[in-house]
């Protein structure tokens, strides 16, 4: 699976959206990109994933470049419980027997009142 | 949905002792996964299955772990015997494979071992 690079750490207001960025330069046609958080203590929960298509559902919104070698997860409108570390992945999709996540160091969000 | 159950929460034992970790994926989900984190290593996967056969043990630390998925419902990892090295969080997380592409994993909780 392709590797990823996240900054370490990240502040954001509350209220204000969040942008974390995930670069994926080696990202293959077939690998997906995945974001899951884990809140301290607690264990991951999936965010949102895509192939090349911007997506959006209820907890974020993912947006792919052109090329795909990059994305953005942004969380519209960011609370204090939103404050958790913030996992890019990228992984073939439909592939049995290759369906194992790999994560890497993420992105610790701090939220500020 | 109850989501993934893992059980005990918290586990304290002695050196040599044999532990063993319990997880109740979510039902229909046809792949489980054991993780360890620590603050050193951060998530490693240790071993998954798919329809209950165990697919890549690879990251399974040495003879002492040993993982056994004998029903859709319920998995073990045991440590045999365990060191104070194997301190950390065990999380299990489950999902439902479509050839259409995988959405997301569910973890449990964990269950944070510690060996004294």
């Amino acid at each position: 699976d392709a590797k990823t690079t996240q900054p370490p750490s990240m502040d954001c207001a509350e209220g204000r959206a969040a942008n974390l960025p995930c670069n994926h330069s080696t990202i293959s046609g077939n690998e997906y990109v995945y974001w899951y958080r884990q809140i301290h203590s607690q264990g991951p929960q999936y965010i949102i994933h895509g192939l090349k298509n911007n997506e959006t559902n209820e907890m974020a919104s993912l947006i792919i470049t052109e090329d795909r070698k990059s994305s953005t997860l942004i969380l519209p409108h960011a609370t204090l419980r939103d404050t958790a570390v913030y996992y890019c992945i990228v992984r073939v999709g439909a592939n049995f027997g290759n369906e194992k996540l790999t994560f890497g160091t993420g992105t610790r969000l701090t939220i500020i009142p | 949905d109850a989501g993934v159950i893992q059980s005990p929460r918290h586990e304290v034992t002695e050196m040599g002792q044999e532990v063993t970790l319990r997880c109740k994926p979510i039902s229909g989900h046809n792949s489980l996964f054991w993780y360890r984190q620590t603050m050193m290593r951060g998530l490693e996967l240790l071993i998954y299955f798919n329809n209950n056969v165990p697919i890549d043990d690879s990251g399974m630390p040495e003879d002492r772990f040993s993982a056994k998925m004998p029903n859709a419902s319920f998995s073990t990892l045991k440590i045999q015997p365990s060191e104070p090295r194997d301190s950390a969080v065990y999380f299990c997380a489950s999902t439902r494979f479509s050839t259409s592409g995988i959405g997301g994993y569910t973890f449990g909780s964990g269950t944070r071992l510690t060996v004294v």
